[in-house]
Formats: C-alpha cells, structure tokens, sequence
C-alpha cells in the first residue's frame, strides 16, 4: 500500500493564481481531510468527506473548493490563491471502527503565494 | 477558547532520560478521542498513541504512554528512555464524539529536543 499520497510536494503560485492539491489513499478509507499547517500553529481542519459525493466545512474552509467522486481521491482548489494561504498542507484518511479511528496523514504540499 | 492546549513550546531532554510533554483539553462531550502525533523535522505527521475517553486504562505503545487523568481534562505524553530521533514537534489532537467525525484539533505543539 502507498498510504496517502499528494502531490505536488512543492508549488509556488501567484496571487490570483488557481490550483488543485491532489490527495489520493489506497486503503479504501471512507473518510478524507484536508488540513492546513501555519508556522508556530498546529494543523486547523479546511474540509472533509465522510465518503464519496459527500464533503463539509471544516474550521478555515473560506477559499477552498473541494469534491469527492471517488474513494480514493479527494482535490482541494484553490480558487484565487492568497498569501494567506501560504501553508503546509496535509491530506489525511481513516476508517471508522478500526479502534483507534486513526487519521493517516500524507507527506504535505508546501505552498507558497506570491 | 481553546479546546487544546500545549503549555510547553520547547523542552529539552538528556538522551535516556524520561520527559513528561503535557496536553490539556476542553470539551463537554463524554465521549472523545485524544491522539498524539511526532512531526520530525522532514514534516511527514507520525501517529504515536491514542486515549478513548472510555478507555480504563492509559494508552501504552512501545516507548510511549499516555498520562490520561480525566477530571483534569489532562492527557500528557510520556516518553521513555529518550532517543536522539525523539527530537521533533509533538502534536496533541482531540476528537469529539465517537468516531463517524473526522474532525481533529490540534494543539499549537511542543519542540522536543533530546540532548546526547
């Protein structure tokens, strides 16, 4: 299994710029994440899927888009990048009623906005 | 109000010793999640240890355990006999409710760093 997996590892847009992060998983996980990780911060939640056609707001969901037609995929868009949305950001999955619930995390897109 | 709190945001620790890295948490729903993650320096979130709030006893894997006091709304982190690959952020998270919300909240985080 390959886990979770984004890409790209590494973006740098303009302002104004639009973009899509993948985050795919092979584990056949219902639930999907999106976070993002600020400097000096922990990671505050954007959006989530409990499965698929199925997504809600998560803490900071203002200025990203996303959608859930499959299992294993779950995009986030970023309609008109921002500075502020220079971040880490983290995809994430689990499955319920495997004990611990356990979200597994993907490596990150370091993003950057000009 | 936070709902996690990490009082500590740098420790440091003797190679071997044991280090205690504390979480405090808020919530009014009986039933939560508290989980503990590692990020070392190359960024990757490290899934260390989970506390139920119903769990009876404390959470141990390996090297690490959970200190859960209830009544306090504590659940700090113990790390054993420390290794210099212990040096990274620690990250406390909470989840309400009983699993079916993905929800989590994160702590702002402590640096641990093991000296040799």
């Amino acid at each position: 299994n390959a886990g979770v997996t984004q890409t790209p590892k590494f973006q740098v847009l303009k302002t104004g710029q639009s973009m899509t992060l993948q985050c795919a998983q092979d584990m056949n996980h219902e639930y999907m994440s999106w976070y993002r990780q600020d400097p000096g911060m922990g990671l505050r939640l954007i959006h989530y899927s409990v499965g698929a056609g199925i997504t809600d707001q998560g803490e900071v969901p203002n200025g990203y888009n996303v959608s859930r037609s499959t299992t294993e995929d779950f995009p986030l868009r970023l309609l008109s990048a921002a500075p502020s949305q220079t971040s880490v950001y983290f995809c994430a999955s689990s499955r319920p009623g495997e004990g611990t619930d356990t979200q597994y995390f993907g490596p990150g897109t370091r993003l950057t906005v000009l | 109000a936070q709902k996690i709190t990490q009082t500590q945001p740098g420790m440091f620790v003797q190679e071997k010793e044991a280090v205690t890295l504390d979480c405090t948490y808020d919530t009014s729903d009986p039933s939560y999640g508290l989980f503990w993650y590692k990020q070392p320096s190359s960024g990757e979130m490290i899934f260390l240890i989970y506390q139920g709030s119903y769990d009876q006893q404390n959470a141990t894997e390996g090297r690490y355990s959970l200190n859960f006091q209830k009544a306090r709304k504590s659940a700090n982190l113990v790390i054993s006999a420390s290794q210099l690959g212990d040096s990274a952020m620690y990250f406390c998270a909470m989840r309400e409710g009983s699993g079916g919300s993905e929800k989590l909240v994160f702590g702002k985080g402590t640096k641990l760093t093991v000296n040799p």
